[in-house]
């Protein structure tokens, strides 16, 4: 694709709920990463993906938190048993770890809301 | 202790002035470093990256790096109404698995 997409771009859950955030990097992109962003904040780092596998898994918050990717394009992360302090964008970046640059090349984010 | 830190602003300069945003890092192993622009309600995009010490220029743009005071920055001159955003500092951990981003300086350009 021409750039990566998230979905949905808007999530209202309540509270106990489980949610599925996806994201689709871009084409030929083996790097891909999860990050948080709270109202008024900076990007707080939540996972790394090289291809399938994540070797950084450091930022997730809590066991409530997953996240995996499928055949080095796609990943799904759930958040379960949603709580209020989990409300925030989700964004998702993808980048070509062989490039000099590394740019990340962020999707417009999942803005999610816990009743 | 954050990794990453930056001046949280908000900076308010006036149209055609230069803008000069500062970060700071812990990591002594870091070789990458990047800033991000980010408007309200909208991602993060990269505007410079830098890798070696002294000033990189991109038009408008320059980024200057000091790896032995761990410090980066990022000078915009002639400032526009349109620079007015955030600006995230991001700087790639030893190991180059993961960038940590700052918490990010908020730039108010004033026409």
């Amino acid at each position: 694709g021409a750039g990566v997409s998230q979905s949905p771009s808007n999530k209202v859950t309540e509270k106990g709920k489980d949610v599925e955030l996806r994201c689709d990097p871009i084409s030929g992109h083996t790097a891909l990463y999860w990050y948080r962003q709270r109202l008024g904040q900076g990007l707080e780092f939540l996972i790394y993906f090289q291809g399938n596998s994540a070797p950084d898994k450091s930022g997730l918050p809590s066991d409530r938190f997953s996240a995996e990717r499928t055949g080095e394009s796609v990943s799904t992360l759930t958040i379960q048993r949603t709580q209020q302090e989990d409300s925030a964008v989700y964004l998702c970046a993808s980048s070509n770890y062989l490039a000099v640059t590394e740019e990340q090349f962020f999707g417009p984010g999942t803005r999610l809301t816990v009743l | 202790q954050k990794e990453v830190e930056q001046n949280s602003g908000p900076l308010s300069v006036p149209e055609g002035a230069i803008a000069s945003l500062n970060c700071t890092y812990s990591d002594r192993g870091s070789q990458s470093f990047f800033w991000y622009r980010q408007y309200s309600g909208k991602s993060p995009e990269l505007i410079m990256s830098i890798y070696s010490n002294g000033d990189k220029e991109d038009g408008r743009f320059t980024a200057q790096l000091n790896k032995a005071s761990q410090y980066v920055s990022l000078l915009i001159r002639d400032s526009q109404p349109s620079d007015s955003a955030t600006y995230l500092c991001a700087v790639e951990n030893t190991g180059g698995f993961k960038t940590i981003f700052g918490a990010g300086t908020r730039l108010f350009v004033k026409a």
